[in-house]
C-alpha cells in the first residue's frame, strides 16, 4: 500500500465549479501535510498547508481528518487557471525535513 | 533574486554511460533533495542532504550517487545509466527553519536509450 494515495482523476470541470480532491495516508504517526501544485511539464509549487482546525486561502480551503487518515482540498469557483496537477504531501513524524508525495491529482477546468 | 537551477534541462544518453546532473541553489538552504517523477509514482526520493559533505540515501537510490562539496551543488551522478533511469528529474532545496517548503528546480528530462 503507498503512503500516500489519491485518486488521480482526470476531474474536468466547467469554469466556475467547485471541485473537492481527497488523500489518504497510511502513517498514523504523520504530522504535517500539505498540498503542492504542479502545472504542466513544470516543478511543484507549495499551494497551502493544512492545518488540524482546517484552512483556508482564498478559494481554497485544506482539511484534516486524522481519525480516517485522510486530507482534503476544496476549489470553489474554479478558474482556468486552476487546471494542474495536485499533490498531497505528508511528512512523518520524526522526519522533518523529508516530504512524501502522493502520485498527483490532474485538475482540467473547462471554458 | 534567489533561485534553483538544473542543468542540463533535456539530455539523451545511452545505456552504461556515466551521467551527471547539476543542480545550483542560491538560497543558501542547508538541505537539498533529489526526485525523480514517472507516470503513476509521483515523486521518489532518491538522495538527500543536510549539509556540505552530509548525503543520505532515499527510497529509490540504487545506481545514484550524489556529493555536496558545498552549500550551493548537489550534482546526481548515474553510475551506469539504464533505460529504468529514464525519467523527469527534480531537485529541491529547503531552509531549516522552514522545512516544510521545499523549492524545486525547473526539472531535467533523461531519456536513456
Amino acid at each position: 500500500r503507498k503512503e500516500v494515495e489519491q485518486d488521480p482523476g482526470p476531474f474536468n470541470v466547467p469554469e466556475g465549479a467547485t471541485v473537492a480532491f481527497n488523500c489518504t495516508y497510511s502513517n498514523s504517526a504523520s504530522q504535517s501535510f500539505f498540498w503542492y501544485r504542479q502545472d504542466c511539464r513544470k516543478e511543484p509549487k507549495l499551494l497551502m498547508s493544512v492545518y488540524s482546525s482546517g484552512n483556508e486561502d482564498g478559494r481554497f480551503t485544506a482539511q484534516l481528518n486524522r481519525a480516517s487518515q485522510y486530507i482534503s482540498l476544496l476549489i470553489r469557483d474554479s478558474k482556468l487557471s486552476d487546471s494542474a496537477t495536485y499533490l498531497c504531501v505528508v511528512i512523518a513524524s520524526g522526519s522533518a525535513r523529508q516530504l512524501t508525495f502522493g502520485s498527483g491529482t490532474q485538475l482540467t477546468v473547462l471554458p | 533574486d534567489a533561485e534553483i537551477t538544473q542543468s542540463p534541462r533535456h539530455k539523451i544518453t545511452e545505456t552504461g554511460r556515466q551521467v551527471t546532473l547539476a543542480c545550483h541553489q542560491t538560497w543558501n538552504h542547508n538541505n537539498m533533495f533529489w526526485y525523480r517523477q514517472d507516470l503513476g509514482h509521483g515523486l521518489r526520493l532518491i538522495h538527500y542532504s543536510y549539509g556540505v559533505q552530509d548525503t543520505n540515501k532515499g527510497e529509490v537510490s540504487d545506481g545514484y550517487s550524489v556529493s555536496r562539496s558545498n552549500t550551493e551543488d548537489l550534482p546526481l551522478t548515474l553510475e551506469s545509466a539504464a533505460s529504468s533511469q529514464t525519467s523527469v528529474y527534480f531537485c529541491a532545496s529547503s531552509d531549516t527553519r522552514r522545512e516544510e517548503t521545499q523549492y524545486f528546480g525547473p526539472g531535467t528530462r533523461l531519456l536513456v536509450l
